[in-house]
């Protein structure tokens, strides 16, 4: 089985401060993984995924995370966030084995933006 | 307007009262999830399907029942035996393959009364 630990559940950062949001997994298995952003009240949005290749995925809106296989981690980073980066953002993998595109989440980081 | 449409956005019912949340796509995807969202818990499966007239119990699924009679569709109904079901339901989809990500509609955030 599959499981995903975000180790922050809040993360307070100013504007246009670096910030790193960390993801470690835990699997029997190979494993995809997954960053998505979810705003107040509405659904979840791909961020980036790691499927093969190069370690260092850059996603949408300036993100971009870099999976370490030895520390079985999928760590998020920004260099510089905006106010509009204020969301709650989930770490998710899935089982590269299976057909069933089933998602394992951790519970959620909440990143706040202060001007 | 391609995508994935759950309806109604908010509702509300009275304890005891089953209750049946709607999730419509026109993505053609095979696959469809129903995850329930908690604060500081993160998603958690509720049940989930691969093609049409089947579907599989996920990590929470008592409470809950599901049917995949058309592919576009996937509707969820919480029943009366589900002992807390005040929470925010996402309904999900993907192409049933692997390396393929999930595409989430906008939920519905059910509250009991």
């Amino acid at each position: 089985a599959q499981s995903v630990t975000q180790l922050d559940s809040q993360v307070p950062v100013f504007e246009e401060a670096p910030v790193e949001l960390r993801c470690n997994y835990s699997s029997s298995v190979s494993v995809y993984l997954f960053w998505y952003v979810q705003y107040p009240n509405q659904g979840l949005q791909l961020l980036l995924k790691y499927l093969s290749g190069s370690t260092l995925v850059k996603g949408i809106n300036g993100f971009e995370a870099e999976f370490n296989k030895s520390q079985t981690s999928f760590h998020l980073r920004k260099p510089s966030v905006h106010i509009s980066d204020t969301a709650e953002y989930f770490c998710a993998v899935s089982d590269r084995g299976s057909t069933l595109g089933r998602l394992y989440f951790g519970r959620g980081t909440q990143l706040t933006v202060w001007p | 307007d391609g995508g994935i449409t759950q309806s109604p956005k908010y509702l509300f019912r009275k304890e005891g009262q089953n209750v049946t949340l709607s999730c419509e796509q026109n993505l053609n995807h095979d696959a469809m999830y129903w995850y329930r969202q908690d604060p500081g818990q993160g998603l958690r499966l509720i049940y989930y399907s691969q093609i049409v007239n089947d579907f599989q119990k996920g990590d929470i699924a008592e409470g809950y029942s599901v049917s995949r009679e058309k592919k576009e569709s996937f509707p969820l109904t919480v029943t009366s035996a589900q002992k807390n079901p005040t929470a925010f339901y996402l309904c999900a989809t993907s192409r049933g393959t692997r390396n393929t990500e999930a595409f989430f509609g906008q939920g519905t955030r059910l509250t009991v009364v």
